[in-house]
C-alpha cells in the first residue's frame, strides 16, 4: 500500500517554543491531508483538513493561529504547534489521500509531542 | 449528524477465542464503512472496508458486513492471535460531505497466550 511518512516520531520541547511536524506521501500525490490529535485511550479528533495549495479548514474549537498547517506541495504537509504548552502534549497523526484517484486514507506513524 | 459508536474496551481474550467488536453508526448520507487497527505507538492501518449495504469486508481473518437495516458494521474474527492485540477503530466516511473520516472511540483488544 501507499506510504505516508511522519516526522519526527517523538519530540520534546520547552514550553513557549514552536514545533513543526512533517507529513510526507512517498509514492502518491496527496491532494488532501488531514491532521488528527489523539488523547490517551481516546479516539482521533480531527483538527483540520488541508487541500494542496489552499488554506486549511479547521474543525470547530481548533485554534488556527496555534496549529499552523501548510500544504504547499502534493507530497508534503506540515503542522506547526506554536508557543507550545504542556496541554498541547499529545499524539498527532496525519493522513493523506489522492482525491483525483479516489484512494483510501493512508496514515502516518504519528508524532508523540511532549511539552515540558 | 454523523457518528460512530463502538463497544467499550478493553476486551481481553485467550488465544484462538472468537472475537466480536460491535460498531453502530448514524449517518445523514450514504456512508462507506471502515475498520482501522492501531498497534502501540503507531498510526492507523486500514484493516477492511465496505462501501455499500450487504458488502462484506475481509482481511487477515477479520470480517465485517455492512448492515444498513441495523446501521451496524461489527468486526469478527474466528480465532484471535496474540499478535492481534491492538486498538480497533470503526469509522465512516461520506464522500459528498467533505470525505472526512469519523471515528468511533476505539476498542482495545488484548489477547493472552
Amino acid at each position: 500500500g501507499a506510504v505516508v511518512s511522519q516526522h519526527p516520531s517523538r519530540v520534546i520541547c520547552k514550553s513557549g517554543t514552536s514545533v513543526k511536524i512533517e507529513c510526507r506521501s512517498l509514492d502518491f500525490q496527496a491532494t488532501t491531508m488531514f491532521w488528527y490529535r489523539q488523547f490517551p485511550k481516546k479516539s482521533l479528533m480531527l483538527m483540520a483538513t488541508s487541500n494542496e495549495g489552499s488554506k486549511a479548514t479547521y474543525e470547530q474549537g481548533v485554534e488556527k493561529d496555534k496549529f499552523l498547517i501548510n500544504h504547499a506541495s502534493l507530497t508534503l504537509s506540515t503542522l506547526t504547534v506554536t508557543s507550545a504548552h504542556p496541554e498541547d502534549s499529545s499524539f498527532y497523526i496525519c493522513s493523506a489521500e489522492d482525491r483525483t484517484m479516489n484512494t483510501e486514507a493512508f496514515f502516518g506513524q504519528g508524532t508523540r509531542l511532549t511539552v515540558v | 449528524g454523523n457518528s460512530v459508536t463502538q463497544m467499550e474496551g478493553p476486551v481481553t481474550l485467550s488465544e484462538e477465542a472468537f472475537l466480536t467488536i460491535n460498531c453502530t453508526y448514524t449517518a445523514t448520507g450514504y456512508p462507506s464503512l471502515f475498520w482501522y487497527v492501531q498497534y502501540p505507538g503507531e498510526g492507523l492501518q486500514l484493516l477492511l472496508k465496505a462501501t455499500k449495504a450487504d458488502d462484506k469486508g475481509s482481511n487477515k481473518g477479520f470480517e465485517a458486513t455492512y448492515r444498513k437495516e441495523t446501521t451496524s458494521f461489527h468486526l469478527e474474527k474466528g480465532s484471535v492471535q496474540v499478535s492481534d492485540s491492538a486498538v480497533y477503530f470503526c469509522a465512516l466516511k461520506i464522500y459528498n460531505q467533505g470525505g472526512k473520516l469519523i471515528f468511533g472511540q476505539g476498542t482495545e483488544l488484548s489477547v493472552k497466550p
